[in-house]
Order: structure tokens, then sequence, then C-alpha cells
């Protein structure tokens, strides 16, 4: 059954750097989302992206995230200056069509220090 | 926005019973309803969906009602097993336009299988 892939699996980074997750959809996927996961707590929407631009953001994506499709296969989300809040597992989702065959990838567990 | 509210949030119940996990959502644009179960340290995995042209949608031991009217949705697990044990997460999302809309998710119920 095909995956979302993120790398890497932990992310240990000092606050104040920048760091880049990454994601390989699923590759006949056409939206792409990020989301992170204080530990214990609800999964929260970051962003979506469709059709190369960004379709929808929420509070929490400020000016310190980007997000970024380079070379049609990888979806990376960037934080230009990590703060403790920060740490979270981010999981990254794909789906084929809109709400369908939503698959959300292994995760990412930034540890900002 | 939309926010998700997700009841109990822990749930004991005994192997063989049934579990109900109840959610309301208050934007009544959303009409897209998914449940997800994440076990310890894994990703959420999408058990079952709803959409706002059905009430009622089964798919084995798990079922999911919908109530638009009232603006709630719940999660039925029949003749729970061991395995079943996890945190499970509603989610809501508008079904609507071009864009890719994001999804909403409750805090989560914790269910526990009791052998």
């Amino acid at each position: 059954e095909p995956e979302v892939t993120q790398t890497p699996s932990h992310q240990v980074t000092q606050m104040g750097q920048e760091v880049i997750l990454r994601c390989v959809p699923i590759s006949n996927h056409l939206y792409f989302y990020w989301y992170r996961q204080i530990l214990g707590q609800k999964v929260e929407f970051l962003v979506s992206f469709y059709n190369n631009e960004i379709s929808e953001k929420s509070e929490i994506f400020d000016d310190q995230f980007s997000v970024e499709r380079p070379d049609g296969s990888n979806f990376t989300l960037k934080i230009r200056s990590t703060k403790l809040e920060d740490s979270a597992m981010y999981f990254c989702a794909s789906c084929r069509a809109k709400h369908y065959g939503y698959t959300f990838g292994s995760g990412t567990r930034l540890t900002v220090v | 926005g939309e926010n998700v509210e997700q009841h109990p949030s822990t749930l004991s119940v005994q192997e063989g019973d049934s579990a109900v996990i109840k959610c309301t959502y208050s934007d009544s644009a959303s009409n897209y309803f998914p449940w997800y179960k994440q076990e310890l340290g894994k990703r959420p995995q999408l058990i079952i969906d709803i959409r706002s042209n059905v009430g009622e949608k089964k798919d084995q031991r798990i079922a999911v009602t919908l109530n638009k009217t009232a603006k709630h949705f719940s999660l039925h697990i029949t003749e729970t097993q061991p395995e079943d044990s996890a945190v499970y997460f509603c989610a809501a999302a508008p079904y609507s336009g071009g864009g890719a809309d994001g999804l909403t998710f409750g805090k989560g119920t914790h269910l526990i299988i009791q052998p």
C-alpha cells in the first residue's frame, strides 16, 4: 500500500535555528497538508497546499513557517527560527482528491532545546 | 472557524461490549467527518468517514452516524476487542470549493478495552 514518507523521524534543534521537515506524498495525490500534534494533545491543522500554492492556513502558521513543493515530489515545511513551543510531532498528509484517500505520514518528532 | 468538541476524554469498556464516542461541531459549512485511530507514537489512521449526504455508514464492527441538524456525529464500535484500545479522534472539514481545506480535530478519546 502506498505511503506518505517523512524525514527525519526525529530532529533535535536549538532554539532560534531553522529546520526543514521533509515529506514525500503519495505519487498521484494532489492535495497536501501539514499538521502538528503537541504531546498528549489533539492534532492541529497548519497549512494546506493545492495547485502549487497555499490553499488555507491556520493561525498557527505565522511568518516563521513556510512550505514548498520544490520538485514535484517533495513537500517541505520550514520553520525559520524555532521556539521551544514548536516542539511537537509534525505530520504530513496527502489525498488524491479532496478528502478522498486522506493518508498521514509517520511524522517527524521535533524537539527544540 | 470550526470548533469540534469530543466526549468522553476517556472511555473504559469490557471486551465484547460496545463503545460510543460523540462529537459536535460548530460550522454548518462542514460536511466531511472522518474518524481516526491513533496508537501510541504512531500516525493517525482513518477508520471510517461520512459525508453530509448520508446519515449513517457502517464498516463491519464500526459505524458512524451524523445528525446535521443538531451538528453532531458519533462513532460506534461493537464487539470491542483488545486491539481496539487506542486514542480516537473525530474531525470535521468543509467540502466545498476548489481549495484544500484542513481538518479540525476533536481532543481525542482514550478508549481502553478491559479483558
